[in-house]
């Protein structure tokens, strides 16, 4: 069964670190790109960032210079690096899966819930 | 900066025709935005609906159809059933490697 599984998440102080991890069944995380997509509470859904196949990486402009997305193809996982955290990247953090050339994204992990307070 | 726009509500009534659009504040919407359209329950992940503009990802039903109506993408749900009561997102490509989400349609049935 191809599934996405998130975890890392928790409580942290505003300009404190979290490190998310993606772990991939049924696929190989080296052969897809992977993006991260965040919901704050009550709110809408926010794209995060990418890491594609070949490597190329993209940030949105909210957590640009803040967060790192980086990919273990030993471990089949992909991870985001939150560094600097504010009380406004508090939400539920979820991965999914790029569709081959489509510019979308198929399968969705069940997310992993980020709060940033003091 | 350009924003992606929806219809904060909509309603349908039980086996009802309803089309939900996702525009920009700027610009028109083409198929070279790839829009995509996601269904998401209240504490559940999303679920991709459609990709592409008007592919059905696997295990949609075919109620579900995507299109470009004017200058927007269009998600229309063809006789409504209740459990399709959810919020939906459309998403676009925007950029190289960079994509945005509309604010969502809450979607009642009744």
């Amino acid at each position: 069964e191809v599934q996405l599984v998130e975890s890392g998440g928790g409580l942290v102080q505003p300009g404190g670190s979290l490190r998310l991890s993606c772990a991939a069944s049924g696929f190989t995380v080296s052969t897809r790109y992977i993006t991260w997509v965040r919901q704050a509470p009550g709110k809408g859904l926010e794209w995060v960032s990418v890491i594609y196949s070949g490597g190329s990486i993209y940030y949105a402009a909210s957590v640009k210079g803040r967060f790192t997305i980086s990919r273990d193809n030993s471990k089949n996982s992909v991870f985001l690096q939150m560094d600097s955290l504010r009380a406004e990247d508090s939400a539920v953090y979820y991965c999914a899966r790029g569709v081959v050339a489509k510019n979308a994204f198929d399968i969705w992990g069940q997310g992993t819930v980020v709060t940033v307070s003091s | 900066q350009t924003v992606v726009t929806q219809e904060p509500s909509f309603s349908v009534s039980p086996g009802g025709t309803v089309t939900l659009t996702c525009g920009l504040t700027s610009g028109s919407v083409s198929t070279t935005y790839s829009p995509s359209w996601y269904q998401q329950t209240p504490g559940q992940a999303p679920r991709t609906l459609i990709y592409n503009t008007n592919t059905r990802s696997s295990g949609v039903p075919d109620r579900f159809s995507g299109s470009i109506l004017g200058n927007k993408a269009a998600l229309t749900i063809t006789g409504a059933q209740a459990d399709d009561e959810s919020d939906y997102y459309c998403g676009l490509y925007v950029d190289s490697g960079i994509w945005m989400f509309g604010g969502g349609t809450k979607l009642t049935v009744l």
